[in-house]
């Protein structure tokens, strides 16, 4: 099973600050086959990026995504208020897993 | 609109069985895979199943492996999770998601509580 680690575990920002998270496997994920979740509390999460950059429509191009192999990187570029909340990156190559999380608060 | 809609959540006692029902509209629902997804109180998500578009190919996680079986029906645009064996770790929202890569439509979710 490919195991990811998120960090940090939580990030701590300003509204029009740039948020870097962090998903690293425990092995290498295939054909970039990474996803990238926000969830809002009380909400379902929402998919964000697909096949480690690609951003679905109507996902604002502040949302990017990159990496290979076991690293990934999920940068918002300027934090708007609506951007805090929980992270998770997913892996669809081997089997399926996510990671534990990562929490964008206000600072 | 796309639109899945959970239901048959509910309580149940360990060793107990519940059926997860997830109702689709908006979408040609015979075209895709679908998935049903987990999260505790207070988790973070657990991918729990995934059938094609045909009900040919089925994934489970290990954790309900033997327990829950996932089925659907295109005729009815139904997809479910027969839930058996219940355990208390099973207490979670249940979520039916449209896909088995990147999980593009999700529903509102239903929560199954497992306790005595």
């Amino acid at each position: 099973e490919i195991v990811l680690t998120q960090s940090p575990g939580t990030l701590s920002l300003s509204p029009g600050e740039r948020a870097t998270l962090s998903c690293r496997a425990s092995q290498s994920v295939s054909s970039n086959f990474l996803a990238w979740y926000q969830q809002k509390p009380g909400q379902a999460p929402r998919l964000l990026i697909y096949h480690a950059f690609n951003r679905p429509t109507g996902v604002p191009d502040r949302f990017s995504g990159s990496g290979s192999g076991t690293d990934f990187t999920l940068t918002i570029s300027r934090l708007e208020p609506e951007d805090f909340a929980v992270y998770y990156c997913q892996q669809y190559a081997t089997s399926r897993t996510f990671g534990q999380g990562t929490k964008v608060e206000v600072k | 609109q796309v639109q899945l809609v959970e239901s048959g959540g509910g309580l149940v006692k360990p060793g107990g069985s519940l059926r997860l029902s997830c109702a689709a509209s908006g979408l040609t629902f015979s075209d895709y895979y679908m998935s049903w997804i987990r999260q505790a109180p207070g988790k973070g998500l657990e991918w729990v199943s995934y059938i094609d578009s045909g009900g040919g190919e089925i994934y489970y996680a290990d954790s309900v492996k033997g327990r829950f079986t996932i089925s659907r029906d295109n005729a009815k645009n139904s997809l479910y999770l027969q839930m058996n064996g219940l355990r208390a770790e099973d207490t979670a929202v249940y979520y039916c998601v449209r896909g088995h890569h990147g999980l593009e439509v999700w529903g509102q979710g239903t929560t199954v509580t497992v306790s005595s």
